[in-house]
């Protein structure tokens, strides 16, 4: 069954630090990974979207990895600011290639001045 | 260029009763996309159009919601009648094509009590 997970389920830091959320996918085949952030009462936005041969790319503080092999990638968000708090949500496409997603529950950022 | 626009954002209903979220896509977004988000979760697909007509409806529960795009622009998503657990933010969201990115608008938060 294609799934995607994420780990930690909500995650607490003090502003200025750096943190990493985690995603494991059981998609096959693969095509994209995407990392959403979404504040309270909006809707999601594209931080960054990753394909089969990128293992890094960055957007600002924030850094996305992807490992294909293992089907893992990371969300790092450096010097963190009051407003990274968010949901963030890692989505892969369906191999159906209708455009559909699948979505992680997503990891709830709490930054604390 | 003008997001993806929804309307209410906010909305409180009693059960059985009937409530209805518009939304108009980005200027020139052939495909149209409804989730319903329960709190905590990430977007589920309700249903996906591509200009008026239905791609994929499969997780709507036909037997209370029904969602139309007359004209290929903007489009309604009606619940008839509402339940408890409907309660939810209904995100729509956007993209060129099914393949291309989509672009989500901020939701309508249903509480139904």
């Amino acid at each position: 069954k294609n799934q995607v997970e994420q780990s930690p389920q909500s995650l607490i830091i003090l502003e200025g630090k750096n943190c990493t959320l985690q995603c494991n996918y059981t998609v096959s085949p693969f095509s994209n990974l995407r990392w959403y952030k979404q504040d309270t009462g909006r809707g999601p936005v594209s931080l960054t979207i990753m394909t089969f041969s990128e293992n890094t790319k960055s957007n600002g503080r924030y850094t996305a990895t992807l490992d294909a092999d293992t089907k893992q990638s990371s969300l790092h968000i450096t010097a963190s600011q009051l407003s990274d708090s968010a949901s963030y949500i890692c989505v892969v496409s369906d191999p159906s290639n209708t455009g559909k997603l699948i979505f992680g529950q997503g990891t709830t950022l709490q930054v604390k001045p | 260029e003008a997001g993806v626009a929804q309307s209410p954002r906010y909305k409180i209903i009693e059960k059985r009763q009937s409530v209805a979220f518009w939304c108009n896509p980005i200027s020139g977004h052939a495909t149209l996309y409804w989730y319903q988000q329960i709190l905590g979760q990430g977007p589920k697909l309700l249903i996906q159009f591509q200009n008026n007509g239905v791609v994929d409806d499969s997780q709507l529960p036909k037997d209370r919601f029904s969602a139309e795009r007359l004209k290929g622009v903007d489009s309604t998503l009606k619940i008839q009648p509402a339940k408890l657990e409907d309660s939810a933010v209904y995100l729509c969201a956007s993209s060129l094509l099914g393949y291309n990115e989509q672009f989500f608008g901020p939701g309508t938060r249903l509480t139904v009590l």
